[in-house]
């Protein structure tokens, strides 16, 4: 398994630019997260996905759009960037039920706003 | 709202020092408490997850333990490496395993 994958790992983008942020997973996980890390800060959960076609806000999802058409993709749409969106994202995944209960984290992909 | 504190942000050990990290949460509704280590510019490993009804947790040289009603816990490493140097973040799980994580302690381990 290779787990959970995000893709690009890096991304400078423009005042005003949007785009995506990939995140896969191959677990057959029902749950999937995105959060953010701000320097020297815990990570904020942005929005949740608890299924193929359900999601919700989470603490932090003002400037985000998330959509989840199947089990394995959970994509952040980014639409108008703002220098506020300088962050590393993190996507993870989760299959409730386990005996560890764990989240399981992606690498991240680090994004600077100009 | 959960609120989850780590103190300090930063601490520095010479190697072989047992040390203990301190986690405090503000909601003791919470189906369980994780300890993660993140390395600089990586993802989340998972280090320790103690559910809700227990005490404690060992792994190796660590070992997590929960107070859930006066909302505390403590991650202790034994005889710390340099190797163990890297970020130990905190968190906990609520409703649809939500994660809140505390800030993050820094550590590093001295030759």
């Amino acid at each position: 398994n290779a787990g959970v994958t995000q893709t690009p790992k890096f991304r400078i983008l423009k005042i005003g630019q949007s785009m995506t942020l990939q995140c896969t997973q191959d677990m057959n996980h029902n749950y999937m997260y995105w959060y953010r890390q701000d320097p020297g800060m815990g990570l904020k959960l942005i929005y949740y996905s608890v299924g193929a076609g359900i999601t919700d806000k989470g603490e932090v999802p003002n400037g985000y759009n998330v959509s989840r058409s199947t089990t394995e993709d959970f994509p952040l749409r980014l639409e108008l960037a703002a220098p506020s969106q300088t962050s590393v994202y993190f996507c993870a995944s989760h299959k409730p039920g386990t005996y560890q209960e764990t989240q399981y984290f992606g690498p991240g992909t680090r994004l600077l706003v100009l | 709202k959960q609120e989850v504190t780590q103190i300090p942000a930063a601490l520095s050990v010479p190697e072989g020092e047992n040390l203990v990290l301190n986690c405090s949460f503000t909601d003791s509704a919470i189906y369980n408490l994780q300890w993660f280590r993140q390395d600089p510019g990586k993802g989340l490993t998972s280090l320790l997850l103690i559910q809700s009804s227990q005490r404690e947790q060992t792994s190796g040289r660590l070992n997590a333990s929960l107070d859930k009603s006066s909302g505390r816990s403590t991650l202790y490493i034994a005889a710390s490496q340099p190797g163990d140097s890297a970020t130990y973040l905190c968190a906990v799980t609520g409703a649809n395993s939500k994660l809140t994580f505390g800030k993050g302690i820094t550590l590093s381990v001295r030759p």
